[in-house]
C-alpha cells in the first residue's frame, strides 16, 4: 500500500524566511505523482505544486519549490519568503505508485505557522 | 484551473434529520469524484469514491447506508448524510480529478461543515 509520512506536525518560521516542510513516501512502482496542498483556516485545499516521478527537474511554482530525491523517497517541500498568509495546513500527497492507484493517499499534515 | 464546487457550505440541523451535500465539476467532466471527511487538526479520510452511473465505492469502515452517494451526471455528486448524530458533524470535502493518471491534478470543492445539534 501507498503512504505518506510528514513527520512535522507543527512548523515556525520567521517572515521573509525560508522553510522546509518534510515528506517522505514509500512505494515500489516507478510511475507515482507527488502533490502538494495548502490548506488555509477557510478549510479550502489549494493546489501548490507537482513532481513526476520521471520528471528529471524539481519542481518550481513561484516561492515553492520542491527538493525530490528519489533515491530517499523524500518530496520535501520549500517555501521560499515567507509571507504570514502562508500560516496554514500543508498535506504531500502520491497518487499512482504501487498498485497504480489514481486516488491520492495523503500525509497527516503539517501545521505552519509564519510570525513577524 | 478547473472549477469544482460545492453546496452548502455550511449547514446546522437537528439530530435525527438528514443532509444532502452536491459536488459539481463546472468546466470538466469528471466520471469519478471523491468524497473525504476531516476532523479538526487531521488529514483528510476518504470516505467512498464515486463512480458515474455505477455505485460508489466505499472504504472500509464506512457505512454504505448511512453516507449515500448518488453520481447522476458527468458533472454532480451527492453525499446525503442519512439520520444525521453529533458524531457525524464533521467537515466534507469532495475532489474530482481531471483524468486517472498519475500525473493528473485533484481539483478539490470549498468544502462543506456540518454540525448536528
Amino acid at each position: 500500500a501507498q503512504k505518506i509520512t510528514q513527520t512535522q506536525p507543527g512548523m515556525f518560521v520567521q517572515e521573509k524566511e525560508a522553510v522546509t516542510l518534510d515528506c517522505t513516501y514509500d512505494t515500489s512502482d516507478p510511475s507515482y505523482g507527488l502533490f502538494w496542498y495548502k490548506q488555509p483556516s477557510s478549510g479550502e485545499m489549494i493546489f501548490l505544486i507537482y513532481q513526476g516521478s520521471y520528471d528529471q527537474q524539481n519542481a518550481t511554482e513561484g516561492r515553492y519549490s520542491l527538493n525530490f530525491q528519489k533515491a530517499r523517497k523524500s518530496a520535501n517541500l520549500v517555501i521560499s519568503a515567507s509571507q504570514l498568509g502562508d500560516s496554514a495546513m500543508y498535506f504531500c500527497a502520491m497518487k499512482g505508485g504501487t498498485g497504480g492507484s489514481y486516488i491520492p493517499t495523503f500525509g497527516r499534515g503539517t501545521s505552519l505557522i509564519v510570525h513577524p | 484551473g478547473a472549477v469544482v464546487s460545492q453546496h452548502p457550505s455550511w449547514v446546522i440541523c437537528k439530530s435525527g434529520t438528514s443532509v444532502k451535500i452536491e459536488c459539481r465539476s463546472l468546466d470538466f467532466q469528471a466520471t469519478t469524484m471523491f468524497w473525504y471527511r476531516q476532523f479538526p487538526k487531521q488529514s483528510l479520510m476518504l470516505m467512498a469514491t464515486s463512480n458515474e452511473g455505477s455505485k460508489a465505492t466505499y472504504e472500509q469502515g464506512v457505512e454504505k447506508d448511512k453516507f449515500l452517494i448518488n453520481h447522476a451526471s458527468l458533472t454532480l455528486s451527492t453525499l446525503t448524510v442519512t439520520s444525521a448524530h453529533p458524531e457525524d458533524s464533521s467537515f466534507y470535502i469532495c475532489s474530482a480529478p481531471n483524468g486517472l493518471e498519475a500525473y493528473n491534478e485533484q481539483f478539490f470543492g470549498p468544502g462543506t461543515r456540518l454540525t448536528v445539534l
